[in-house]
């Protein structure tokens, strides 16, 4: 079945570790974003990339890195720089133009200890 | 830059219609408006999307006046799996660079 595939669904780290969380879509969509979503706040941008081996910041990238290597994979890593990571994260992808529909992961709840 | 301004909450009953309007003063001429449902520990899925005047499909409609500077998602006898937050987008950024940013949403309650 074609979508945007997240994992794993839930993650545990200790402080000060790095940590990498996969995003991977088979439908061929050229742009795709990390959000990270608070409990009971909206989603907030981290990065998004419209096109392979490009991509910018959003409005929260302090802490994170990304890459973007090949079309179908967007990984996301939380840096020790990242001061509270303990996050929902998600991941999405949309066909390229900013006026298309945008498909999301199921999320990775991260958890730093 | 588009911002969105939605409310932060609303309430209802089973069988009401709903109505959630979201103000973007800053609409480009080139952007559509696009409404998202989440429930909790989920992704956010599309509800629909429309550029002006109504646009509507099986689950909501979306009304656009001319001046497109607000859009109101409507959702015809809401039931209790309704409840959830609504998140009216606009795309945000340079021509060629733009991201969808979602902003706070608005956290619908259906009772019954």
């Amino acid at each position: 079945d074609g979508g945007i595939t997240q994992s794993p669904k839930y993650l545990f780290r200790k402080e000060g570790q790095n940590v990498t969380l996969s995003c991977e879509q088979n439908l061929n969509h050229d742009a795709m974003y990390w959000y990270r979503q608070d409990p009971g706040q909206g989603l907030r941008l981290i990065y998004y990339s419209q096109i392979v081996n490009d991509f910018q910041k959003g409005d929260i990238a302090e802490g994170y890195s990304v890459s973007r290597e090949k079309k179908e994979s967007f990984p996301l890593t939380v840096t020790s720089a990242q001061k509270n990571p303990t996050a929902f994260y998600l991941c999405a992808s949309s066909n390229a133009g900013e006026n298309t529909e945008a498909f999301f992961g199921q999320g990775t709840r991260l958890t730093v200890v | 830059l588009a911002k969105t301004t939605q409310p932060i909450s609303m309430d209802s009953y089973e069988g009401q219609e709903v109505n959630i309007t979201c103000s973007h003063n800053n609409i480009a001429t080139n952007d559509y408006i696009t409404w998202y449902q989440q429930f909790p520990s989920q992704g956010p899925r599309f509800i629909i999307q429309g550029y002006k005047t109504k646009v509507t499909n099986e689950v909501a409609s979306l009304f656009i006046p001319a001046d497109r500077k607000s859009s109101t998602l409507s959702l015809p006898r809401v039931s209790l799996s309704d409840t959830a937050v609504y998140y009216c987008l606009v795309a945000q950024g340079d021509t060629g660079r733009r991201a969808l940013t979602f902003g706070s949403g608005t956290r619908l309650q259906v009772q019954p």
